[in-house]
């Protein structure tokens, strides 16, 4: 079976600063990765997926992803956030797309 | 332009008073998910139907049932809803023409159990 772990909880960041959402996944076979955001009260939007080929992986709203197979990880990164990226951010993974495994989620606020 | 709609929004009951939850999609998808999300938690997968095929997950309790009577809807039955069942419930939806096809989600709906 699957697992993800997210390493940050929360994440406080001032407005137009970077931001690094860590996540590390484990699996035994080839895996799909994914970052969600949920906004209060909302379900969850895909920022980003990752599915083959380049292991650098670019998705809406200005956030990107890099795969990294030896270490196991699919860390999610912005290099200007804004007030509105405020939100809980799920890296989730999925080894045949029937199963998806969610993390436990990172709060990230952005502050001005 | 809604996609996966999710009726009600926001869902009062009380304890033991069986509640539906209902779902429904335009995207003509034939899978279809429910999740529970506990505050502050990752959503948690309680069951889905590959069409008409029901698949339960080993520890969603047996509290829980559900109906997907077409395409378009499926529902989510609480029979005996107690405090520990207050939570945001998604629903999702996959299409099954690739396996790499993402889930789209609904907005949810947050259940209270008084």
């Amino acid at each position: 079976a699957q697992s993800v772990t997210q390493l940050d909880s929360q994440v406080p960041v001032f407005e137009e600063a970077p931001v690094e959402l860590r996540c590390n996944y484990s699996s035994s076979v080839s895996v799909y990765l994914f970052w969600y955001v949920q906004y209060p009260n909302q379900g969850l939007q895909l920022l980003l997926k990752y599915l083959s080929g380049s292991t650098l992986v670019k998705g809406i709203n200005g956030f990107e992803a890099e795969f990294n197979k030896s270490q196991t990880s699919f860390h999610l990164r912005k290099p200007s956030v804004h007030i509105s990226d405020t939100a809980e951010y799920f890296c989730a993974v999925s080894a045949n797309n029937n199963d998806m495994r969610f993390g436990a989620g990172t709060r990230l606020t952005v502050k001005p | 332009d809604a996609m996966v709609i999710q009726n009600p929004r926001y869902q009062v009951t009380q304890f033991g008073k069986p509640v539906t939850l209902s779902c429904s999609q335009t995207l003509n998808h034939n899978v279809m998910y429910w999740y529970q999300q506990k505050s502050s938690q990752a959503p948690k997968l309680l069951f889905h139907y590959y069409d008409k095929d029901f698949n339960n997950e080993a520890d969603t309790p047996d509290n829980f049932q559900s109906r997907r009577p077409n395409t378009s809807f499926c529902f989510l039955d609480i029979r005996s809803p107690g405090l520990g069942d207050a939570a945001m419930y998604l629903c999702a939806t996959r299409s099954r023409r690739a396996p790499t096809d993402t889930q789209y989600f609904g907005p949810g709906t947050r259940l209270t159990v008084l």
